[in-house]
């Protein structure tokens, strides 16, 4: 398995160009979620989905915007991006279930986004 | 909602000594996951070890261990005979079981000196 992926791996972009940041995962895990970190902060979730179909927002969603079609693929839209969204943002999964296995989330390697 | 405190910005501890990294939570529920990660400079996220808030016996996975204190709401990590590769940031996460959402604490640097 190759766990949980992420493209790319860096980006820079320019104030107001849109762009996709891809997470992919091949556990067949029905949770999955969109940090974002910033220093001195922790990690802040964004958006998160517990199944295809179904997403909903976290602590910081202003700015982006979240699909999932499939089980495995649950990209994040930057609609017009801002400075304040240069960051790192990992993507992450789990198989959502309370009290089991599943409460572990598998991280993926992180985007690091640079918004001039 | 759940809060996660982490007071300590960075930590240092000498190569085979022991360390122990603080982490304070709250929760309104009784029915919770704690975790600490750690985060290499190759920024990936690795879970170090979990807790589930029911069991009173505290986790251990090799060298590293909590004192998980509920009534306190704390969750320290303690890290015996600390190695080279051992230095990262890390960070104390909790889960409530209602949700399936992580709540981070701020981090902890560790520099571990040869």
């Amino acid at each position: 398995n190759a766990g949980v992926t992420q493209t790319p791996k860096f980006q820079v972009l320019k104030t107001g160009q849109s762009m996709t940041l891809q997470c992919a995962q091949d556990m067949n895990h029905e949770y999955m979620s969109w940090y974002r970190q910033d220093p001195g902060m922790g990690l802040r979730l964004i958006h998160y989905s517990v199944g295809a179909g179904i997403t909903d927002q976290g602590e910081v969603p202003n700015g982006y915007n979240v699909s999932r079609s499939t089980t495995e693929d649950f990209p994040l839209r930057l609609l017009s991006a801002a400075p304040s969204q240069t960051s790192v943002y990992f993507c992450a999964s789990s198989t959502g279930l309370a009290g089991g296995p599943g409460e572990t989330q598998y991280f993926g390697p992180g985007t690091r986004l640079l918004v001039l | 909602a759940q809060t996660v405190t982490q007071s300590q910005p960075e930590m240092s501890v000498q190569e085979a000594e022991t360390v122990t990294l603080s982490c304070t939570y709250d929760t309104s529920e009784s029915d919770y996951y704690l975790f600490w990660y750690k985060q290499p400079p190759s920024r990936q996220m690795i879970l170090v070890i979990r807790q589930e808030a029911y069991k009173q016996q505290n986790a251990t996975e090799n060298r590293f261990s909590v004192n998980f204190q509920k009534a306190a709401k704390s969750f320290s990590l303690k890290i015996s005979d600390s190695q080279l590769g051992d230095a990262a940031m890390y960070f104390c996460a909790s889960l409530e079981t209602s949700g399936s959402r992580l709540t981070f604490g701020e981090g902890t640097q560790l520099t571990v000196n040869p």
